[in-house]
């Protein structure tokens, strides 16, 4: 069964780094999205990606988060300058269609420090 | 806008006896309506959705929710607990604009005990 994977299962890094987080969406899937769930607090809404641009955006997604589709099947979110409060789980997600159910990878813990 | 709140954060319930897992929904729209699982370490499985065609929804390992829009809830029932369904559950909703921003309620956390 297709599924989304994502790259590194956790990451540890130093206030400050900048950090790549990867994802491999399901392959026939259009709609790319990141989501994130700081612990003990609700998953929440990054971004969403659709024909190589940001269709939207929230708030938390300023200037230090991009996403970019290098090629045909990887799906990156990158980090600049990483802070204490971006320490999260983030999944990235894909979809056939604007308004059908999203399929979730595992998640990418990662640990500022 | 579009909101979920999840009424129990905690739920806990005996094998073999009937789970319910509540949540209500805001939406100036008809909503797409969703139940994810996320197991200890795994990722966010889709349980179930509603979008506007039956309002009472089946989905995998004997879930099922059913929309009521008089109430605007959309609860998860299960007939009989599995130690397996011992997770984190929550309630999504879509949001406006399109491309399928999701909305998720806080979660409630399942508890069987044998």
């Amino acid at each position: 069964e297709p599924e989304v994977t994502q790259t590194p299962s956790h990451q540890v890094t130093q206030m400050g780094q900048e950090v790549i987080l990867r994802c491999v969406p399901i392959s026939n899937h259009l709609y790319f999205y990141w989501y994130r769930q700081i612990l003990g607090q609700k998953v929440e809404f990054l971004v969403s990606f659709y024909n190589n641009e940001i269709s939207e955006k929230s708030e938390i997604f300023d200037d230090q988060f991009s996403v970019e589709r290098p090629d045909g099947s990887n799906f990156t979110l990158k980090i600049r300058s990483t802070k204490l409060e971006d320490s999260a789980m983030y999944f990235c997600a894909s979809g056939t269609t604007a308004n059908t159910e999203a399929f979730f990878g595992q998640g990418t813990r990662l640990t500022v420090v | 806008a579009q909101s979920v709140t999840q009424l129990d954060s905690h739920v806990s319930v005996s094998e073999g006896t009937p789970v319910l897992l509540r949540c209500n929904y805001s939406s100036s729209y008809s909503p797409s309506l969703f139940w994810y699982v996320q197991h200890p370490n795994k990722g966010l499985q889709l349980l179930l959705k509603y979008t506007s065609a039956a309002t009472l929804v089946k989905g995998i390992n004997g879930f099922e929710a059913e929309f009521k829009k008089s109430e605007t809830s959309f609860h998860l029932t299960k007939p009989s607990a599995h130690m397996s369904d011992a997770a984190e559950y929550f309630c999504v909703v879509s949001g406006s604009g399109g491309y399928n921003k999701l909305i998720f309620g806080a979660g409630t956390r399942l508890a069987v005990h044998p």
